[in-house]
């Protein structure tokens, strides 16, 4: 069964270091996305992609953050100068057809941790 | 703007018992639900969903019944088992976005023999 993956799966830096993360969404999805979930919190929508550019974004998505596509697989998660507060889980999703009952498949996360 | 809540847990249960999870939200236009399960050290796995007012959404047991009357999609089991231990999120998309999903902020099941 095709899955999207996640790498890492822990990341560990220091605040002010830039950090990627990597996810390799279902390959004939056409719809990309961020969210986060800090410990004990809602998992929280970051931004959304399709057909190369973003598509919709939080306010939490600051110019801190940026997405790219840089091959025909990996969709990448940028954080230029990391926080503490950045300190979450990210998951990555992805969907076919970015309609409203359609299921967006998500990877299983990685952790980040900014000290 | 659009909204979900969820019972806070954790939720402790004994094997069999009767499980019920309650997700209630907030949303203008028609919003499709969704459960999602995270199980330890995984993702979120997409459990069950429904598109429409009086669908019930079903998988492993687990059934949920969209009632826009209350605005509510309520998690049911009849007889949890012990590797239903996981983390519950209600989610919804659609309404007047259906770019992003909206979750609830998670319930924990935890099930003892």
């Amino acid at each position: 069964e095709p899955e999207v993956t996640q790498t890492p799966s822990h990341q560990v830096t220091q605040m002010g270091q830039e950090v990627i993360l990597r996810c390799v969404p279902i390959s004939n999805h056409l719809y990309f996305y961020w969210y986060r979930q800090i410990l004990g919190q809602k998992v929280e929508f970051l931004v959304s992609f399709y057909n190369n550019e973003i598509s919709e974004k939080s306010e939490i998505f600051d110019d801190q953050f940026s997405v790219e596509r840089p091959d025909g697989s990996n969709f990448t998660l940028k954080i230029r100068s990391t926080k503490l507060e950045d300190s979450a889980m990210y998951f990555c999703a992805s969907s076919g057809m970015g309609q409203g009952a359609d299921e967006q498949f998500f990877g299983p996360g990685t952790r980040l941790t900014v000290l | 703007g659009d909204s979900v809540t969820q019972m806070e847990g954790p939720v402790t249960l004994s094997e069999e018992a009767f499980l019920t999870i309650n997700c209630t939200y907030t949303a203008t236009g028609y919003p499709s639900l969704f459960w999602y399960v995270q199980y330890p050290g995984e993702g979120l796995q997409l459990l069950l969903k429904a598109t429409k007012a009086d669908d019930k959404g079903s998988n492993k047991g687990f059934e949920a019944t969209y009632r826009k009357e209350t605005t509510s999609f309520h998690l049911e089991k009849g007889s949890v088992q012990v590797s239903d231990s996981a983390v519950y999120f209600c989610a919804l998309t659609g309404g007047n976005n259906f770019n992003k999903f909206y979750f609830g902020s998670g319930t924990k099941l935890n099930v003892k023999p």
